[in-house]
């Protein structure tokens, strides 16, 4: 059973720039969420998608927005950067059932200068 | 407006002693609860969960207590081992496409 990937580790952009992270789902799993973690903070939710669709937000601006593939990989993308998105980007995939566990990757770490 | 709260940033624990960890929350709207441990450079791993119908869930050495009345949850491990040591996150949903609300965390260090 293959667990849930993320492209790249690390990345560095600038104010102002977009960017786009990438993410695998663990295999079987058809709902992925994204998490924006700030140092010494929890992880907050972004969106989630299921079956291609976002179905789920959290507090972002509509410069976060995301994609789901039809093998259920995802992206998410933001536009015009800022200092306050440099954090660790975290995919998390589950089954799609109610209430049921969400496994994470290892997340993206983006700093923004 | 922090929904869910892990109060305690560290808290040191000898091995082989028993570890808790408490979380509160305010939304009473939350039906299901869990816990992740999260290592250095690695994503949040899921420990174990708890419905709202239930006040206890146990996995192994790791059992989760849930005080609806308080809005409170505890995560009790024993008997603690230095593997142990890592941050814990409170997570908690209404279920469906909500996504999770974490706590800030914990940091949990096992002394030999």
């Amino acid at each position: 059973e293959t667990g849930v990937t993320q492209s790249p580790t690390h990345l560095i952009k600038t104010r102002g720039q977009q960017v786009t992270l990438r993410c695998s789902s663990q295999s079987g799993h058809n709902t992925v969420s994204w998490y924006q973690q700030a140092l010494g903070q929890g992880p907050q939710f972004i969106f989630q998608y299921y079956r291609e669709e976002e179905n789920g937000r959290g507090n972002f601006p509509p410069r976060f927005s995301g994609l789901q593939f039809p093998n259920y990989s995802s992206e998410l993308n933001v536009n015009a950067l800022e200092l306050d998105d440099s954090a660790l980007y975290l995919c998390a995939s589950s089954d799609g059932k109610l209430l049921s566990e969400q496994y994470f990757g290892p997340g993206t770490r983006l700093t923004v200068t | 407006d922090q929904q869910v709260k892990q109060n305690s940033p560290s808290l040191s624990v000898q091995e082989g002693r028993i570890s808790i960890l408490n979380c509160d929350y305010t939304n009473s709207m939350f039906d299901y609860f869990l816990w992740y441990k999260k290592y250095p450079a690695e994503g949040p791993t899921f420990l174990i969960s708890i419905s709202s119908i239930k006040d206890k869930n146990e996995d192994g050495r790791f059992t989760v207590f849930l005080n609806k009345s308080a809005k409170h949850l505890s995560l009790h491990i024993v008997p603690s081992q230095p593997g142990d040591s890592a941050v814990y996150f409170c997570a908690a949903t209404r279920g469906g496409a909500d996504g999770l609300t974490f706590g800030k965390g914990t940091h949990l260090i096992i002394q030999p």
